[in-house]
């Protein structure tokens, strides 16, 4: 699972609290990427890192800020969470090499009450 | 824009019926796709992915695809199904060239029947 964890795994909140959600990797790829996934959506790309402290909005990047201030870690933040925010959040990472393929870690379920 | 069409949002099979699941992408240059696979309550895994040379692809669990440049499709194919294949399934296509994104399908349910 190219060494993926997520933190919190589920979180239940309140509309207009701050979270933070953790993706951490220890295989020092460059490329680590925010999705969230959403019934009849699929997934979709929230933000993405290309190297420390680079960063570049994806399709719905609206109400998330996210950091990389090192290699390993790559955070979501919801500023102030709304229920429309609850969600399956997925970090991925993607391999160095010409496929570009992705793999995922293993999710976040929050919940905005 | 890139997009991605799963045409099934839910199919449902029998055990050792034959599967394929259509996925077509918008998108006129040089492409890498893929079809990843979640498991009830699972992550996203890799099945296979297409990035150059021939275009039927192989993968995990017997599973296969086609890559056909002229109508844009990679439809996802396997002779027999079983019931572990329950699950939903993913395509995704990145625009070689860009920064690596993955534009996702939304997805198709596989529903086996034992």
């Amino acid at each position: 699972d190219a060494g993926i964890t997520q933190s919190p795994r589920h979180k239940v909140t309140e509309t207009g609290t701050p979270v933070t959600l953790r993706c951490h990797q220890t295989e020092n790829h460059r490329y680590m990427y925010w999705y969230r996934q959403d019934p009849g959506h699929g997934l979709r790309l929230i933000h993405y890192s290309y190297g420390v402290k680079d960063t570049d909005k994806g399709e719905v990047s609206d109400g998330y800020s996210v950091s990389r201030s090192k290699t390993e870690d790559f955070l979501l933040t919801l500023e102030s969470a709304t229920s429309s925010q609850t969600s399956v959040y997925f970090c991925a990472i993607r391999l160095a090499g010409g496929s570009n393929e992705q793999f995922f870690g293993p999710g976040t379920r929050l919940t905005v009450l | 824009a890139q997009s991605v069409s799963q045409h099934n949002h839910h199919v449902i099979l029998s055990e050792a019926a034959s599967l394929e699941l259509g996925c077509n992408y918008s998108y006129g240059g040089t492409v890498n796709l893929f079809w990843y696979v979640q498991y009830p309550g699972q992550h996203l895994q890799l099945l296979l992915k297409y990035f150059s040379g021939d275009p039927l692809v192989k993968g995990i669990k017997g599973f296969e695809a086609e890559f056909i440049k002229s109508k844009f499709s990679f439809n996802l194919r396997k002779p027999s199904v079983q019931w572990s294949d329950t699950a939903e399934y993913f395509c995704a296509v990145n625009a070689v060239g860009s920064q690596g994104n993955l534009i996702f399908g939304k997805g198709t349910k596989l529903s086996v029947k034992p």
